[in-house]
């Protein structure tokens, strides 16, 4: 059973637009929330996180947004720049005692047309 | 990058050989991941390493075994290859392990099983 889920398997935006990429998740424990961006033949790269204590947590262009009760968290991106061009991964991890593991969604690929 | 390696890049072997794939890292952080990339699955989890000689299943450990017995070396053993292992093989490590701060992960080995 998937618990972190990215439904849009791609998205393309203009540059200079903005891009927004989402992550639902299932398992009610979770309360890390991660966002790791890859490009091709690369390893994934932390991009941003949020704790379940916020609904908010910005750094530069990217924001990433957390509703609990909807169990659903977004990546938003302004503006896009063609070099954000990649995939980016939703993760997830209950921090209880025991936990320490990441569970990741399928990624989105995103285009960002110049 | 930040002090991981995989090896090797690539390798190319054949259905019924046992194959071990090699994680080197020089930060002295406790956690120690495998995770494999497949197209429409995402990153999935492997094994893990909390600790020299201490090590757990993840959600795809079947037909993989690991073993860790130094700080710095997480190796991933395919007992028997089988053609359904053909995949990107990431490894990734954590001072912490699954927390806001997230892992970092190497650069992957790409795996074809002929």
């Amino acid at each position: 059973d998937q618990q972190v889920k990215q439904n849009s398997p791609s998205l393309s935006v203009q540059e200079g637009r903005i891009s927004i990429l989402n992550c639902d998740y299932t398992n009610s424990m979770f309360d890390y929330f991660l966002w790791y961006k890859k490009y091709p033949a690369e390893g994934p790269t932390f991009l941003i996180s949020i704790s379940s204590i916020k609904d908010k947590n910005e750094d530069g262009r990217f924001t990433v947004f957390l509703n609990k009760s909807a169990k659903h968290l977004s990546l938003h991106i302004v503006p896009s720049q063609p070099g954000d061009s990649a995939v980016y991964f939703c993760a997830a991890s209950a921090s209880g005692a025991g936990s320490y593991q990441l569970t990741f969604g399928k990624g989105t690929k995103l285009s960002v047309i110049p | 990058d930040a002090g991981i390696t995989q090896s090797p890049r690539h390798k190319v072997t054949e259905t019924g050989t046992p194959v071990t794939l090699r994680c080197h890292q020089t930060e002295n952080h406790r956690y120690m991941y495998w995770y494999r990339q497949d197209p429409g699955h995402g990153l999935r989890l492997i094994h893990y390493s909390y600790g020299v000689k201490d090590t757990d299943k993840g959600e795809v450990s079947d037909g993989y075994s690991v073993s860790r017995s130094k700080t710095e070396d997480f190796l991933l053993t395919l007992e028997s290859a089988t053609s359904s292992q053909t995949s990107v093989y990431f490894c990734a490590i954590s001072e912490t392990g699954a927390t806001l701060y997230g892992y970092t992960f190497g650069s992957g080995t790409r795996l074809t099983v002929v």
